[in-house]
């Protein structure tokens, strides 16, 4: 069975500073990859996804993640943290890895608190 | 606009009754998806419908129930057999070759009193 692990629980940076949260993933198959973003109280947006090529992803709100397969891994990056970047972050692999519908395993999240 | 609705936003109920959350989906989506989220504990899957008429158990299914009788509609029963169920529900509706995208709607809290 596939897995999500988010070895952060908490993390704090300044403003202004770079961020990078880890995710890594236990799946057989290629793996469908996911980054999620939760304010408080609410649903969740999607940042960015991976599916094949280009190994590095660009997302919304200047995020962007690189995929490392030798690594298992999908970590979050961003070169510029603002305020308003304060959340809840979630990875997540798909489970049916392909084109039909299927579930999605969610890691345990990470909140993401930012110094003025 | 497209999107997921989900209702009411906070929802209180007593110990020893039946609840049902609401969502809705224009997307079109075939699609829908009932998850539970906890402090620490990410998203947990109760409940996914890929057609109408036609449902499947998640990770935590035990004290749910759900019904499929329109595209739009995914309604999630929450029963006075579920042990614990103060929490977030997610709902969450994906399209067809997507590669297993979903979204999400704006969740509700049930508090059990």
């Amino acid at each position: 069975a596939q897995s999500v692990t988010q070895p952060d629980i908490h993390i704090t940076v300044s403003e202004g500073a770079s961020l990078e949260l880890r995710c890594n993933y236990s799946y057989g198959a290629t793996p469908y990859l996911f980054w999620y973003v939760q304010s408080p109280g609410q649903g969740l947006q999607l940042l960015l996804k991976y599916f094949s090529g280009d190994t590095l992803v660009q997302g919304i709100k200047g995020f962007e993640a690189e995929f490392k397969r030798s690594q298992s891994s999908f970590n979050l990056r961003k070169p510029s943290v603002h305020w308003s970047d304060a959340a809840e972050y979630f990875c997540a692999v798909s489970a049916a890895g392909g084109t039909s519908y299927g579930k999605l395993t969610f890691g345990q999240g990470t909140i993401l608190t930012v110094h003025p | 606009d497209g999107g997921i609705t989900q209702s009411p936003k906070y929802l209180f109920r007593k110990e020893g009754q039946n609840v049902t959350l609401s969502c809705e989906q224009n997307l079109n989506h075939d699609a829908m998806y009932w998850y539970r989220q906890d402090p620490g504990q990410g998203l947990r899957l109760i409940y996914y419908s890929q057609i109408v008429n036609d449902f499947q158990k998640g990770d935590i299914a035990e004290g749910y129930s759900v019904s499929r009788e329109k595209k739009e509609s995914f309604p999630l029963t929450v029963t006075s057999a579920q042990k614990n169920p103060t929490a977030f529900y997610l709902c969450a509706s994906e399209r067809g070759n997507s590669y297993n995208e979903q979204f999400f709607g704006p969740g509700t809290r049930l508090t059990v009193l």
